[in-house]
């Protein structure tokens, strides 16, 4: 079965500072990824996705997610942190079946990113 | 509204209660989810459809849960004999097309509780 791991729960970094959000999966074939943010009380918001072509991806708000084949990994990054950035980020990953990729995301469990002023 | 919208957005109900849970989605839309989101978990898919039809409803955890569409874009979640288990945000998600490749936009989300 296909899958994400986000192996921390929480990622304390000063603002001004470059943060990293790391992300595993591990699915069959090519991977489509991707990330999202939820503010509290808010429904989730797209940040990024890797489909093909270059490793790294630009998205919304400055982020940007470097693909990793060799280590099975997609993890988010920004080069440097604003306070408003401070959030629970998901890493998702589309579910394959035998028909190939389908249209279910399948979540990771989150990371809350915590920005000090 | 240019977003997807989801009502309630709270709802309280007691055990052995039935509930509706309604989505619209962004206007033209084809396809349309359903996702469950527990406290500290991330979401976990119920079901989608694409147009009326339902074409993967392997997330529904069981016979309680149901989910129309019948007009291909208002769509409504119901759970019959609630439990208390069925408590969690219910989350709502629509994309242009049925391409993998293509992002889902969540909408605010319906907080149910079941007492």
């Amino acid at each position: 079965a296909q899958s994400v791991a986000q192996p921390e729960d929480q990622v304390n970094v000063a603002e001004g500072n470059p943060l990293t959000v790391k992300c595993t999966y591990s699915v069959s074939g090519n991977p489509y990824l991707f990330w999202y943010v939820q503010y509290p009380n808010r429904g989730l918001q797209f940040l990024l996705k890797y489909i093909t072509g270059d490793n790294l991806v630009k998205g919304s708000y400055g982020f940007e997610a470097e693909f990793n084949k060799s280590q099975t990994s997609f993890h988010l990054k920004k080069p440097s942190a604003l306070v408003s950035d401070s959030a629970l980020y998901f890493c998702a990953v589309r579910d394959k079946n035998y028909g190939g990729a389908t249209n279910k995301l399948i979540f990771g469990t989150g990371t809350l990113l915590a920005v000090q002023p | 509204g240019a977003g997807v919208s989801q009502t309630p957005s709270n709802k309280v109900t007691e055990k052995g209660k039935y509930v509706e849970l309604r989505c619209d989605p962004i206007s033209g839309h084809t396809a349309l989810y359903w996702y469950r989101q527990s406290l500290g978990q991330g979401p976990e898919f119920l079901i989608y459809f694409q147009g009326t039809g339902a074409a993967d409803d392997s997330g529904l955890p069981n016979d309680r849960f149901f989910a129309v569409r019948p007009e291909g874009s208002v769509s409504t979640l119901k759970i019959q004999r609630t439990e208390r288990g069925d408590s969690a945000v219910y989350l709502c998600a629509s994309s242009g097309g049925l391409a993998a490749y293509n992002e889902q936009f969540f909408g605010p989300g319906t907080r149910l509780t079941v007492l």
